[in-house]
C-alpha cells in the first residue's frame, strides 16, 4: 500500500478484556515501530522491530503488552487485562531501517484508539 | 535516557508571519532530528529531519537550525498560512536506537 495502514481505526472494550492492534507497513520498509499517544501529549515509544526480531521492547509499559511480527511484515501489538489507563491512541510507524545503525524517516499509520471502559 | 524539551507549548500568529519552535535535548549522542506536523485525529507527518552533520536544512517555507553545543534545535515556518496551524512535534533519536523520543508539542494557530 502507499502507506501505513492499521486497524482498527478505534475500538471500544470493557476493562479486563483483551484487545489486538494490527500494522501493515510500507512495503519494504524493515522497521516496525509501535509508539503510544495519550491525548494532547507526544507520542511515547513502546516497541521496534528490525524484520521478524524485536530488538527493542523497553517502552512496553508492563507484561500485559505483547508486540510481534512474525514474518517480518505485519505487526500485532496485544493487550492482555485492559485498564483504564490504556486508553489512547496507539500508532505504528515504519522505515526503510536496512542497518541497525541507520536513523531513517519513519512514517506513521492513522493510529488505532483504544478506549477501555 | 534522552528527554527532549519543546516550548512554547502555544503559539498564536497572524497570517504571513513566522513562527518559531524551539526544542531542547539532553542525549549528546542523539544524531537524529525529526519534525513531525498532526492535525486533530490525524498522523503525526513528517515535514522535515536534520542530521547532526548538517547545521541548517531548508525546504521551501520551513527550515530547521541544529546547535549541536548548545543542543538544542528549532523549526521555523515563514509566511505563515491558515492550513499551517497544526500540532508540532520534535524529537530526538541516536544511532544504534531507532526509537524516536518527542517533545510535549507545540499547538500552532494561523490566524487569517
Amino acid at each position: 500500500g502507499a502507506g501505513v495502514s492499521q486497524s482498527p481505526r478505534y475500538k471500544v472494550a470493557k476493562r479486563g478484556q483483551d484487545v489486538a492492534l494490527r500494522c501493515d507497513p510500507i512495503s519494504g520498509h524493515v522497521s516496525l515501530f509501535w509508539y503510544q499517544q495519550a491525548l494532547g501529549q507526544g507520542p511515547e515509544f513502546l516497541t521496534y522491530f528490525q524484520n521478524e526480531a524485536q530488538l527493542d521492547k523497553s517502552g512496553l509499559p508492563s507484561d500485559r503488552f505483547f508486540a510481534e511480527r512474525p514474518e517480518g511484515s505485519v505487526s500485532t501489538l496485544k493487550i492482555q487485562r485492559t485498564q483504564q489507563e490504556d486508553s489512547a491512541v496507539y500508532l505504528c510507524a515504519s522505515s526503510l531501517g536496512r542497518t541497525v545503525d541507520s536513523n531513517q524517516p519513519q512514517h506513521f499509520g492513522d493510529g488505532t484508539r483504544l478506549s477501555i471502559l | 535516557g534522552e528527554n527532549v524539551e519543546q516550548h512554547p507549548s502555544t503559539l498564536s500568529v497572524q497570517e504571513g508571519d513566522s513562527a518559531v519552535i524551539k526544542c531542547t535535548y539532553s542525549d549528546s549522542a542523539s544524531n537524529y532530528f525529526p519534525w513531525y506536523k498532526q492535525e486533530l485525529g490525524k498522523r503525526p507527518q513528517l515535514i522535515i529531519d536534520i542530521r547532526s552533520n548538517v547545521g541548517e536544512k531548508k525546504d521551501q517555507r520551513i527550515a530547521v537550525t541544529l546547535n549541536k553545543t548548545a543542543k538544542h534545535f528549532s523549526l521555523h515556518i515563514t509566511e505563515t498560512q491558515p492550513e499551517d496551524s497544526a500540532v508540532y512535534f520534535c524529537a530526538a533519536s541516536k544511532m544504534g536506537f531507532q526509537k524516536l523520543v518527542f517533545g510535549t508539542g507545540t499547538r500552532l494557530l494561523v490566524s487569517p
